[in-house]
């Protein structure tokens, strides 16, 4: 079946870039999505990227796609506190979204 | 619109007994789905329904669950007899259609001693 990995942690410092990647194996993926997780919450959208493009800005963030290796980045610019959550990324081809088990990002003051 | 609306936020439950989570979805989304979270197998997709008609239930794990959406403003997923292992963070989230991405609700903590 589809599988989507991520690297489990991730730490950066306050103003830095923050980089999560995210590998899949479902090639027919129409959608690929981000999410974010605070503590005690749900997931909330953050962005997605249709597969036929390769990469969509939306202010602080960028993702990148790589379809040929069905690869998925999310670039945070200039990273806040704020920004201290766990990123899901998630593809969607025939099936419902399926999800990595999440990067958990930390923000050092 | 008020999103997705779960109910309870937290149940704590002893072993055996029954346990039913409730889920709202946004008007108007086509799909309800249910996920489980865990540290150890993150999210997982237990059932999902396209217009009230369950499509896919290949993730309830045992016949102790069961989940049903009698129309298209509610759902519930059950758990008759609870165990210990069930506890974890039961997700229910709408979609609007095929390609929509997914509105999450806040989340059902369930624990079971």
């Amino acid at each position: 079946g589809e599988d989507v990995e991520q690297s489990l942690f991730l730490s950066v410092r306050e103003g830095d870039s923050s980089v999560i990647n995210c590998t899949y194996t479902d090639s027919s993926s129409t959608y690929l999505y981000w999410y974010k997780q605070e503590p005690g919450a749900g997931l909330q959208l953050l962005t997605y990227i249709f597969s036929n493009m390769d990469m969509k800005q939306d202010q602080r963030l960028t993702v990148l796609l790589n379809k040929k290796d069905k690869h998925l980045s999310l670039r945070i610019a200039d990273t806040q506190t704020g920004d201290s959550a766990i990123y899901f990324c998630a593809e969607k081809g025939n099936t419902p979204l399926v999800f990595g088990k999440g990067t958990r990002l930390s923000v050092i003051a | 619109d008020a999103g997705v609306i779960q109910s309870p936020r937290h149940e704590v439950t002893e072993m055996g007994q029954e346990v039913t989570l409730r889920c709202k979805p946004i008007s108007g989304h086509n799909s309800l789905f249910w996920y489980r979270q865990t540290m150890m197998r993150g999210l997982e997709l237990l059932i999902y329904f396209n217009n009230n008609v369950p499509i896919d239930d290949s993730g309830m794990p045992e016949d102790r669950f069961s989940a049903k959406m009698p129309n298209a403003s509610f759902s519930t997923l059950k758990i008759q007899p609870s165990e210990p292992r069930d506890s974890a963070v039961y997700f229910c989230a709408s979609s609007p259609g095929p390609t929509g991405g997914y509105t999450f609700g806040s989340g059902t903590r369930l624990t079971v001693v």
